[in-house]
């Protein structure tokens, strides 16, 4: 069955250390990858993509992202965390051959210590 | 470009009442999703609807219905409210078949 996980419910780092959130990720077919950010009471904001080409991928808000289809993983990485990133980052997942929908990881919350 | 707008954006209902929830998706955009998220149960699928259908349902009871109009404005509709319903209700419009979603802020429901 197509899943999608993020095996961290919470992660707490300090502000200005590196982060790395990790996604992995079931799926049959070449998959397009999504990362969202959704800080409290707001909707969900897209931070990267991957549909093709280069497997690194930059983002908004100095976040980036690698496709490494051998580990069926999507992790989320940035160098130095501010304290504006505390959010809850979700991983998704979706392919042409089941008409975009998308499959959601269950979210990593991020909590930044000052 | 207007960005995805729900509305309302809070409300209380009681047990038995029923809902309605708006959505304007992005100017272009016809296919608008709809979600349900909780933090037991994270982001679940409700359905999305592109040119006025339904396309793709998750796996919700009947009391949760959903239309897409001409304009592709979107209303979701739910029925003899239960207080597990109470959750955040989100919206998000895409252009067909690129999978990118644009989600609104939400409509915050509260069942007492």
């Amino acid at each position: 069955a197509q899943s999608v996980t993020q095996p961290d419910i919470h992660i707490t780092v300090s502000e200005g250390a590196s982060l790395e959130l990790r996604c992995n990720y079931s799926y049959g077919a070449t998959p397009y990858l999504f990362w969202y950010v959704q800080s409290p009471g707001q909707g969900l904001q897209l931070l990267l993509k991957y549909f093709s080409g280069d497997t690194l991928v930059q983002g908004i808000k100095g976040f980036e992202a690698e496709f490494k289809r051998s580990q069926s993983s999507f992790n989320l990485r940035k160098p130095s965390v501010h304290w504006s990133d505390a959010a809850e980052y979700f991983c998704a997942v979706g392919a042409q051959d089941s008409n975009y929908q998308l499959i959601w990881g269950a979210g990593t919350k991020l909590i930044i210590k000052p | 470009k207007a960005g995805v707008t729900q509305t309302p954006r809070y409300l209380i209902k009681t047990r038995g009442q029923q809902v309605t929830l708006s959505c304007s998706p992005i100017s272009g955009h016809r296919s608008v999703s709809w979600y349900q998220q909780t933090p037991g149960q994270g982001l679940q699928f409700l359905f999305e609807y592109f040119s006025e259908t339904q396309r793709n349902k998750g796996n919700f009871p009947g009391r949760f219905s959903g239309r897409q109009f001409s304009n592709s404005r979107s209303e979701m509709n739910v029925s003899t409210l239960e207080l597990g319903d109470s959750a955040l209700y989100l919206c998000a419009s895409s252009l067909p078949d690129i999978g990118e979603l644009f989600f609104g802020e939400g409509s915050r429901l509260t069942v007492l």
